[in-house]
This record gives C-alpha cells, sequence and structure tokens, in this order.
C-alpha cells in the first residue's frame, strides 16, 4: 500500500516569504508527527497530531510554525516570515494509534527547505 | 528526560566483516528503542525495536541489537557488512508514556560505509 507522502520534494524560498509543506499519511493513521532534520543531526520533534487536534505542539520553536490536520488525514506545516536558519529537511510520520502505544511511526521522504 | 548518544559519527567496514553501531541511552522510564536506517533521498526506515518483551531483538537485512539495561546500551550488530548497507543508521528512544509510545528521540546518527 502507499506509504507517507509529501510535497513538495524540494521548496526553495527568500527569507521573509511564508511557506506551507503538505503531508499525506498512510490510510488509517490517527497519529501524525512533523520532525525537522537540519544537516548533520539527527530529525527533532516538532509536533504530535491525534485525529484533528495537535496533542503536543512543544516542539515547534516559535510562533512562526504552525501546523493544522483538519479532516484528521492530511497535515500542512505552515512557516512566516522564513529565516535561513529555517533551512532543513523537514519529514513527516504517521502511526496506527499514537501515544499510549507500542505501533510503529512511519516516516515519508520529507520536504528539504531551503531559504535563501 | 529521554535521551541517545551514537558513540561513532563514522564507521567504515570491509564488505563481509561483522558491523557494530553503538548507542547509549537514557530514560527515566523503561524505554522503548529503536533502530532506523535512511538511505540518500529516501526516507526513514524502521530496522528494529525493543518495546520491554525479548532483549535481542532480531530487525530486517539480518541486523539485530540487544538491550542491556545494566550498561543501558542497545547496540545494532549484523555479522557480515553488505555494500547496500552503507546509509546513516539512527538510534532512537522513545518512553515518555513508562514505556509505550511518546515522541521519538534521536541520535545524531552514524555513516556506515562499506568497502569492497
Amino acid at each position: 500500500g502507499a506509504g507517507v507522502s509529501q510535497t513538495p520534494s524540494n521548496k526553495v524560498t527568500e527569507k521573509g516569504k511564508y511557506v506551507e509543506l503538505r503531508c499525506d499519511p498512510i490510510s488509517g493513521h490517527t497519529a501524525l508527527y512533523w520532525y525537522r532534520q537540519s544537516l548533520g543531526q539527527g530529525p527533532e520533534f516538532l509536533i504530535y497530531f491525534q485525529g484533528t487536534g495537535a496533542a503536543d505542539d512543544s516542539g515547534l520553536p516559535n510562533d512562526r510554525f504552525f501546523a493544522v490536520r483538519p479532516e484528521g488525514s492530511v497535515s500542512t506545516l505552515k512557516i512566516q516570515r522564513t529565516e535561513r536558519g529555517d533551512s532543513a529537511v523537514y519529514l513527516c510520520a504517521s502511526s496506527l494509534l499514537g501515544r499510549g502505544n507500542t505501533d510503529t511511526q512511519y516516516f515519508g521522504p520529507g520536504t528539504r527547505l531551503t531559504v535563501l | 528526560a529521554q535521551s541517545v548518544t551514537q558513540l561513532d559519527s563514522h564507521v567504515s567496514v570491509s564488505e563481509g566483516t561483522p558491523v557494530l553501531l553503538r548507542c547509549n541511552y537514557s530514560s527515566s522510564y523503561s524505554p522503548s528503542l529503536f533502530w532506523y536506517v535512511q538511505h540518500p533521498n529516501k526516507g526513514l526506515q524502521l530496522l528494529l525495536k525493543y518495546t520491554s518483551a525479548a532483549t535481542l531483538v532480531k530487525g530486517i537485512n539480518g541486523f539485530e541489537a540487544e538491550f542491556k539495561k545494566s550498561e543501558t546500551s542497545f547496540h545494532l550488530t549484523k555479522p557480515s557488512a553488505h555494500m547496500s548497507d552503507a546509509a546513516e543508521y539512527f538510534c532512537v528512544v522513545s518512553g515518555a508514556y513508562g514505556g509505550s509510545q511518546g515522541n521519538l528521540i534521536f541520535g545524531k546518527g552514524t555513516k556506515l560505509s562499506v568497502k569492497p
């Protein structure tokens, strides 16, 4: 079956612009996670959705970052007034049940964001 | 708080020789531990996971890892390296919910090179 997909695969933008990154989770997965992977580092947690609600957004670095999942499936990560330091690969993962369970998180290929 | 330390940023082996990638963890709870692999331009793939069952965990592609609580270690091994094993490997801990899944916390990664 289809895995987690993310679009676009690459995004180049200018400092100060607004960007949206999209994640399509595996069908039927209730939990969705966003991570950010900077060059040479492991992924870092940003936000976790259980269904439509953001159950944990403690990893978002500041209020320029926002994410939604209005119908409990597709999610969009939104970054306002982008800065060069936002350049990274943004990864999305989904799992069947989410926290409190031992199910596996499946990752998408990521969106590489470059802020010039 | 949970954390992982991958002791080597780069490991180089010859094809056909054993692989050892080292990982130590820190967790206030009984942890869930994972190894993920990331090939260039591909998404993270789960190799194996430990969730408080058998301490010797077998994964895909001939990899295995042993959970050693006394040493707080979860080293990844493979008896014989293959060229296709060349990739970045991440040790991951999750345990904010008493052994069940929370947010994944990644190590910085170990790049495995395999020489012919």
